[in-house]
């Protein structure tokens, strides 16, 4: 099918390691988003992309995490020296026109586990 | 600051039974967008609805309905009928229009068992 995929779908990781987490949107959505979904904090907005800029990346939970996107497809969340904190399910999401009030198609996820 | 409280942790109804699962947000903003979720076992979210401040129409959809208050500050969910296929975890998120990351907030989630 044609939605939103992200890769890999499960990845486990010692910590101390960098990790790199895949989405690809549905083709011609200029809108992109990361959450993520653990057990202690629920699910957690990071960051979003209109096209190939991201207007505030201040929802990153550290500097170990950024994220960043090019030809206004493919994005990609790496998180640097991985805690076992950052164990979590990283989902990608993505839109059509952008803006907060459009319609946003998930990913499946990728489950991130740090041991 | 934004808030979203979905005081209902959990949720058990028998098919066939309505049930309505609550949303109450906080916002300074007088321009906002809220939203519900589903999130059954296999975990993948599925958009549901996205209303703006500014319409205060209720929204039916099938079995779904959303009762937009502003005065109470709550968006609630109701679902007719249920069927157990209605088994998932459910989340309100509230996004300002004055956030200039878009930052959409979620509720903890309420998580709804539909028994045969």
């Amino acid at each position: 099918g044609a939605g939103v995929s992200q890769s890999p779908s499960n990845k486990v990781t010692e910590k101390g390691k960098d990790v790199e987490l895949r989405c690809d949107p549905i083709s011609g959505h200029t809108a992109l988003y990361w959450y993520r979904q653990s057990l202690g904090q629920g699910l957690e907005f990071l960051i979003y992309f209109q096209g190939n800029s991201a207007p505030d990346k201040s929802g990153l939970p550290s500097d170990r995490f950024s994220a960043e996107r090019t030809g206004g497809s493919v994005s990609t969340l790496t998180i640097q020296r991985t805690q076992q904190e950052d164990s979590a399910v990283y989902l990608c999401a993505s839109g059509p026109a952008g803006g907060r009030d459009d319609t946003q198609y998930f990913g499946p996820g990728t489950r991130l586990t740090v041991l | 600051a934004q808030k979203v409280t979905q005081a209902q942790t959990e949720i058990s109804v028998v098919e066939k039974e309505d049930v309505t699962l609550d949303c109450v947000y906080e916002t300074r903003d007088t321009t906002y967008y809220l939203f519900w979720y589903k999130q059954p076992p296999s975990g993948e979210l599925v958009f549901l609805i996205r209303r703006n401040s500014f319409d205060e129409q209720n929204e039916i959809s099938g079995r779904y309905s959303w009762n937009f208050q502003k005065s109470t500050s709550s968006f609630n969910f109701t679902i007719t009928a249920s069927q157990v296929v209605d088994s998932a975890v459910y989340f309100c998120a509230l996004s300002e229009a004055m956030n200039r990351d878009d930052k959409i907030i979620f509720g903890k989630g309420t998580r709804l068992h539909i028994l045969p």
